[in-house]
């Protein structure tokens, strides 16, 4: 079955790069999502990457994806306290039904 | 705001009361999304509508859930005879024809007493 498997917890210093990792265990996913959940709200999307890509760009944000180990990682650069959040990685097949992740609580520290 | 947009953001009802939550997505997106959402996990799916028509049911959604977009804009989320482990945040979701982009509410939270 379809599954999406993420590390509870990371806790970085303000200024220092984060690393949030995933595996998931569908090989025909197609989009990979990474969104970000703070207190009490709803999802914020913040990229994703297609099954055919290996690494995505975006100002602060790198995704990498290994599809041979069904590994994403997200990378935030310069890690500010309004990182501190809860971020979500998903996989979907055909965009319609999104399977996420339990989610990674980032906590950044002065 | 031009986001998706739900209401309420948090009822409270007794067990075995029904209760509806209306979810209004972004102008132009023709497919709307309900997922569920409780403590300490994330996201599951529920349903899903392009246009009017409902096009995929979770197991989750039990026969006590109806979900309806009559007109294919708004959408409502109906729970009857609620129980303790219906309490959850319900999130509203929708995107745009050839989208690969799911825009997400702030959700409901729903708390069963």
């Amino acid at each position: 079955g379809e599954d999406v498997e993420q590390s509870l917890f990371l806790s970085v210093r303000e200024g220092d790069s984060s690393v949030i990792n995933c595996t998931y265990t569908d090989s025909s996913s197609t989009y990979l999502y990474w969104y970000k959940q703070e207190p009490g709200a709803g999802l914020q999307l913040l990229t994703y990457i297609f099954s055919n890509m290996d690494m995505k760009q975006d100002q602060r944000l790198t995704v990498l994806l290994n599809k041979k180990d069904k590994h994403l990682s997200l990378r935030i650069a310069d890690t500010q306290t309004g990182d501190s959040a809860i971020y979500f990685c998903a996989e979907s097949m055909d965009t319609d039904k999104l399977i996420f992740g339990t989610g990674t609580r980032l906590q950044v520290f002065p | 705001d031009t986001g998706v947009s739900q209401d309420p953001r948090h009822k409270i009802t007794k067990r075995g009361q029904n209760v509806t939550f209306r979810c209004d997505p972004i102008s132009e997106h023709n497919r709307l999304y309900w997922y569920r959402q409780t403590l300490g996990q994330g996201p599951e799916f529920l349903t899903y509508f392009q246009n009017e028509a409902q096009l995929e049911k979770s197991r989750l959604l039990s026969d006590r859930f109806s979900a309806e977009r009559p007109k294919g804009s708004f959408s409502t989320l109906e729970i009857q005879r609620t129980e303790q482990g219906d309490s959850a945040m319900y999130l509203c979701a929708s995107r745009g024809p050839g989208d690969e982009k799911l825009f997400f509410g702030s959700g409901t939270q729903l708390s069963v007493l």
